[in-house]
């Protein structure tokens, strides 16, 4: 079936560095991803989302681009801070309306003080 | 704070217990939704409910039930669980409106345990 997923389940930046994380879909027919972060102990929080009328997005110090040609997705976190360690999913649905997102497995981020 | 509750935070049950999740949220929305997460896989949507009326049900277990009084309440009824239905189960809500896209917010979720 159609899904969405992510390139690289962990990954490590030091304090100051700039993270991109990425996400890979396989619905052509999405039209709307979101990006949401995840604590330890928490549930997942709304950080950035992105039409697909559109490709680049940006918020405070995290951008999301996005490439319709090649079906990927990314979240750019500038100047990762500790408090940035987290669990990032990307989410996809398609059409205005639909109640169905579908999440990617997540990668972790771990800042390196 | 997200403006979604859950309760309780943590559950162990046995296999022949009943049981109940509580969701509440806090912020005028009309769409409210249970989602399962266990560990090495992505978050599985359950059941969705806008305006009280179920729209969503992903081919989930009879032994999952979820009721919605109101727009604001949401539970979810658990009757001889397996173990492997342990996991943590997260509430969320959004506008609901059709013809726009809803974000959706999240509540902290109830770590399941099932004996």
């Amino acid at each position: 079936g159609e899904s969405v997923g992510l390139h690289l389940p962990t990954l490590s930046v030091q304090e100051g560095d700039n993270s991109i994380i990425n996400c890979a879909y396989s619905n052509s027919a999405s039209d709307y991803f979101i990006w949401y972060k995840q604590e330890s102990g928490k549930g997942p929080q709304f950080i950035i989302d992105i039409r697909s009328n559109m490709d680049k997005r940006q918020g405070q110090r995290v951008t999301v681009l996005l490439n319709k040609t090649v079906k990927h997705l990314s979240l750019q976190i500038a100047a990762t801070q500790p408090g940035d360690s987290a669990v990032y999913f990307c989410a996809e649905t398609s059409g205005a309306g639909s109640y169905q997102l579908t999440f990617g497995k997540g990668t972790k981020l771990s800042v390196i003080p | 704070e997200t403006g979604v509750t859950q309760t309780p935070r943590h559950l162990v049950m046995g296999m022949t217990n009943k049981k109940s999740l509580k969701c509440e949220q806090h912020l005028g929305h009309n769409a409210m939704y249970w989602y399962k997460q266990s560990a090495k896989k992505p978050l599985e949507l359950m059941f969705v409910y806008n305006f009280k009326e179920q729209t969503e049900n992903n081919s989930v277990p009879s032994r999952f039930s979820p009721e919605c009084p109101n727009s604001s309440h949401l539970f979810l009824h658990l009757h001889t669980l397996q173990p492997e239905d342990s996991a943590l189960y997260l509430c969320a809500s959004s506008q609901g409106d059709r013809g726009s896209y809803n974000e959706q917010f999240f509540g902290p979720g109830t770590r399941l345990t099932v004996l």
